[in-house]
């Protein structure tokens, strides 16, 4: 079955420096890769995500990227902000995420220092 | 109702005993799932409903763990003869299912029910 590792762990920045969460994943016929944020005693929500069809999609100071032959992708953050300080899951699933179940990665824990 | 609803929100119970966790999913949403969260190990597939379609079990961790969808709305995760090992944060998330539906893979997470076995 599938399987999501994500690096780092731990992410601590200054404010409006950018930070790089990386995920690869094993399964070749995956074609759905979402990023969800968790704030902390909230369940995670969804923040952006990609299909394998496309290489990059942005949405403000974020964006991911997506490299099929590597199997890898990554979330990228510009101009961060105290606010962004959160745990960041990626996720990938092979039925395009709306049939069967995602498998996530085990999180970054991203803060942000002022 | 506006997003997931779970409870309880805390449960505190001793080795052995059964528990009962709820999930009441986004009105409409044909898809429910239930997550764990241990410390560090991320979020950890459990089981999903979609539609009146035979559950995905296959991330259920031992046959002492059960869910069940009343009525394609409501459900109930339910873990018999508890262990310390299943302290952790159990997550519930819907979503609009169905292969062609506009945001169909987008999942709404509840708050979660922290489970604690003493």
């Amino acid at each position: 079955g599938e399987n999501v590792e994500q690096h780092p762990s731990t992410l601590s920045v200054q404010e409006g420096d950018s930070a790089v969460i990386k995920c690869t994943y094993s399964d070749s016929a995956s074609n759905y890769f979402p990023w969800y944020k968790q704030e902390l005693g909230k369940g995670p929500q969804l923040i952006i995500d990609i299909r394998s069809n496309v290489g990059e999609k942005k949405d403000q100071r974020i964006a991911v990227t997506l490299n099929k032959t590597a199997k890898h992708f990554s979330l990228h953050i510009t101009e961060t902000q105290p606010e962004d300080s959160a745990v960041y899951f990626c996720a990938a699933s092979t039925r395009g995420g709306s049939q069967g179940n995602l498998i996530f990665g085990k999180g970054t824990k991203l803060s942000v220092k002022p | 109702g506006a997003g997931v609803s779970q409870s309880p929100s805390n449960k505190v119970t001793e080795k052995g005993k059964d528990v009962e966790l709820r999930c009441d999913p986004i009105s409409g949403h044909t898809a429910l799932y239930w997550y764990r969260q241990s410390l560090g190990q991320g979020l950890e597939f459990l089981i999903y409903f979609q539609g009146n379609s035979a559950p995905d079990k296959s991330g259920l961790p031992s046959d002492r763990f059960s869910a069940e969808r009343t009525g394609g709305s409501v459900s109930t995760l339910t873990i018999q003869r508890t262990q310390q090992e299943d302290s952790a944060v159990y997550l519930c998330a819907s979503s609009k299912g169905g292969q062609y539906r506009s945001g169909a893979n987008v999942l709404t997470f509840g708050a979660g029910s922290r489970l604690t076995v003493l």
